[in-house]
């Protein structure tokens, strides 16, 4: 069964500084990741995708995700955090694999970044 | 273009009503997903539509959950004889095909159930 694990329930970072956000996931066929930002009171929002192509994914707003089979791991990055990047961040994974279906989701991290 | 929209945006409610919530998927999209979201908790998987059949309804929590989409397009998620512990932001999501690596599930903004 697929599941996602997100360590860290809330990371504080300084406006400048570099944002990681840390997804682990299991799955028992080759897996579809995904990062959603979720701004208060609005939906949840695409950054980026893993569908098996290159691993280093690029998405909006200058984050990237790196797609690392032998660990387990599609950690979040941005080399400078904006205060604008203040929000709830979800790691999912397909829950079938390359047939999207649903997705199953992490339980979140919320970054706030300071003056 | 417009985006998935879900009315009402707040529903209050009181234990043991029956309630409905609204999804309005944007045009063309033939997946349909309903999720619900606790607080701190990341959404969890209802129910799946692949145009007006659900494909997989393996997360709705009990029999008092149903969600229909008759013509294809519009859903709606009914439940009756609502419990405190259906308090909860269902959100509601839409992809082109629901297959594959290129399709994208777009979310709506979400309905902030509250069962006194």
């Amino acid at each position: 069964a697929q599941s996602v694990t997100q360590l860290g329930s809330h990371v504080s970072v300084s406006e400048g500084a570099l944002v990681l956000l840390r997804c682990n996931y299991s799955s028992s066929v080759p897996p579809y990741l995904f990062w959603y930002v979720q701004y208060p009171n609005q939906g949840l929002q695409l950054l980026l995708k893993y569908t098996s192509a290159a691993t280093l994914v690029k998405g909006i707003n200058g984050f990237e995700a790196e797609f690392k089979k032998s660990e387990t791991s599609f950690h979040l990055t941005k080399p400078s955090a904006h205060m604008s990047d203040a929000a709830e961040y979800f790691c999912a994974v397909s829950a079938y694999g390359g047939s999207q279906g649903n997705l199953i989701f992490g339980k979140g991290t919320k970054l706030s970044v300071k003056p | 273009g417009a985006g998935v929209s879900q009315t009402p945006s707040n529903k209050v409610t009181e234990k043991g009503k029956y309630v409905e919530l609204r999804c309005d998927p944007i045009s063309g999209h033939t997946a349909l997903y309903w999720y619900r979201q606790s607080l701190g908790q990341g959404p969890e998987f209802l129910i799946y539509f692949q145009g007006t059949g659900a494909a997989d309804d393996s997360g709705l929590p009990n029999d008092r959950f149903f969600a229909v989409r008759p013509e294809g397009s519009v859903s709606t998620l009914k439940i009756q004889r609502t419990e405190r512990g259906d308090s909860a932001v269902y959100l509601c999501a839409s992809s082109l095909t629901g297959q594959g690596g290129t399709d994208t599930q777009y979310f709506g903004p979400g309905t902030r159930l509250t069962v006194l």
